[in-house]
């Protein structure tokens, strides 16, 4: 009930590809759905995020897709770079509280 | 503002020694959230502490406990370290109670043990 499901486990696409990252919850409660991007050595660092009355939020390249009826949401990189090369973590919370983060996708963008 | 700061960044101990890691969260930041992240277990949960009481706890042994000081900072400890505790350990601050709370990460505290 508390987890929060994420695939891929890794990505490799090429440079201005697209690629896409998916996560899914159980709790109904989680109203706010924030991704975190972490780079070797560092910790994570929150990328973009969206409440379930939204189904799409786009910053800059990065865009966060919400399907709240089937409890599912997505991370889209448009014209991905080299420097987009990291772990990507999807997390879920609950007014604030109780964040439950994914496994996390390592996504390799080839030159 | 400044962010969220760890210290020591990187420690290494043998097994049975204690640690104590140190975070100071982002000025004005009440909440404390420590995570403990491996390469195969990703972001596990600790504890969070709100106003120097721990509000939620993660599951893991009694050998791990943490604290929260009246100016937010906060301090983990592990004592009887064992091989299988080396990880990165993740100190997050945030605001307050609130459904858009975000968590802010520091950049982690390496802790290898031998």
């Amino acid at each position: 009930q508390q987890q929060v499901k994420q695939s891929p486990q890794s990505l490799i696409v090429q440079k201005g590809g697209i690629p896409i990252i998916n996560c899914a919850y159980e709790n109904t409660a989680f109203d706010y759905f924030p991704w975190y991007q972490q780079f070797p050595g560092k910790g994570p660092a929150l990328l973009i995020a969206i409440r379930p009355d939204v189904s799409e939020k786009k910053e800059g390249r990065f865009t966060i897709s919400f399907n709240k009826s089937a409890k599912q949401f997505s991370l889209h990189i448009m014209d991905s770079q080299p420097g987009d090369s990291a772990t990507y973590f999807c997390a879920a919370s609950e007014s604030g509280q109780n964040f439950v983060f994914g496994p996390g996708t390592r996504l390799s963008v080839l030159p | 503002k400044a962010g969220v700061t760890q210290t020591p960044r990187y420690l290494i101990k043998t097994r049975g020694q204690q640690v104590t890691l140190s975070c100071s969260p982002i000025s004005g930041h009440r909440s404390v959230s420590w995570y403990q992240q491996t390469p195969g277990q990703g972001l596990q949960f600790l504890f969070e502490y709100f106003s120097e009481t721990q509000r939620n706890k993660g599951n893991f042994p009694g050998r791990f406990s943490g604290r929260q000081f009246s100016n937010s900072r906060s301090e983990m400890n592990v004592s009887t370290l064992e091989l299988g505790d080396s990880a990165l350990y993740l100190c997050a601050s945030s605001l307050e109670h609130s459904s858009t709370d975000t968590q802010y990460f520091g950049p982690g505290t390496r802790l290898t043990v031998l």
